[in-house]
């Protein structure tokens, strides 16, 4: 069980716009710790997509953004395309316990 | 070119020990915190551990305190997870990353690490 959740799976069809969200608590999203996204293509190692709630590392188009509030944040992509296929996880801070970085489950982006 | 490059990885008994290396090039070392991440065949991504460039504060996921430890050698570039006490939910494929403090920004291909007996 992540302790931050996420959808296990969402699809569109090309063109369409879709969004992931990433549900978390006081401890982490909600105390107002950054959340970040990363896409794992099919066989490859994760990326950076998302950083800073809102921001698009060099290189990301801007058909991928990001939001937050309260305790949750999603991932929107618009003009979806057959390789934005993938798996996304959303990351954060924790402050419970001893703190530690954490991820959601991940969410599998199937483009019908 | 960033390049992260792990080895060490294997097929370990429970119970066992290894010790996973990882290279680094093409950035300033010493200025980037360090993690280890692993993601075990067919799932999600957990962060291990971290430290960062001048070796004062390292950390780990409670699901592994007290068995791994994290370091790093500046001189040689090179990033060091010491893995005892190893059980079989332990396997999985480890990744290098590179980043800020809560952020992952470059990672390594991994080396995987198989616990059985």
């Amino acid at each position: 069980q992540s302790v931050l959740t996420q959808p296990p799976s969402v699809s569109g069809a090309p063109g369409q716009r879709v969004t992931i969200s990433c549900t978390g608590s006081s401890s982490n999203i909600g105390a107002g710790y950054d959340v970040h996204w990363y896409q794992q293509l099919p066989g490859t190692v994760p990326k950076l997509l998302i950083y800073g709630n809102n921001n698009r590392p060099s290189g990301v188009p801007d058909r991928f953004s990001g939001s937050k509030s309260g305790t949750a944040a999603s991932l929107a992509i618009t003009g979806l395309q057959a390789d934005d296929e993938a798996d996304y996880y959303c990351q954060s801070y924790d402050n419970s316990l001893s703190g530690s970085i954490v991820f959601g489950g991940g969410t599998k982006l199937t483009v019908l | 070119e960033v390049q992260l490059v792990e080895s060490g990885g294997g097929l370990v008994q429970p119970g066992g020990s290894l010790r996973l290396s990882c290279a680094a090039s093409g950035f300033a070392f010493r200025s980037y915190w360090m993690h280890w991440v692993r993601q075990a065949p067919g799932k999600g991504l957990v962060w291990v551990s971290r430290i960062n460039g001048d070796l004062s504060t390292s950390t780990y996921a409670d699901s592994v305190k007290g068995r791994f430890t994290i370091s790093r050698d500046t001189a040689k570039n090179t990033l060091y997870l010491q893995m005892d006490s190893l059980r079989v939910e332990d396997t999985a494929v480890y990744h290098c990353v590179s980043g800020d403090s809560n952020t992952f920004d470059n990672w390594g291909q991994g080396t995987l690490v198989t616990v059985s007996s």
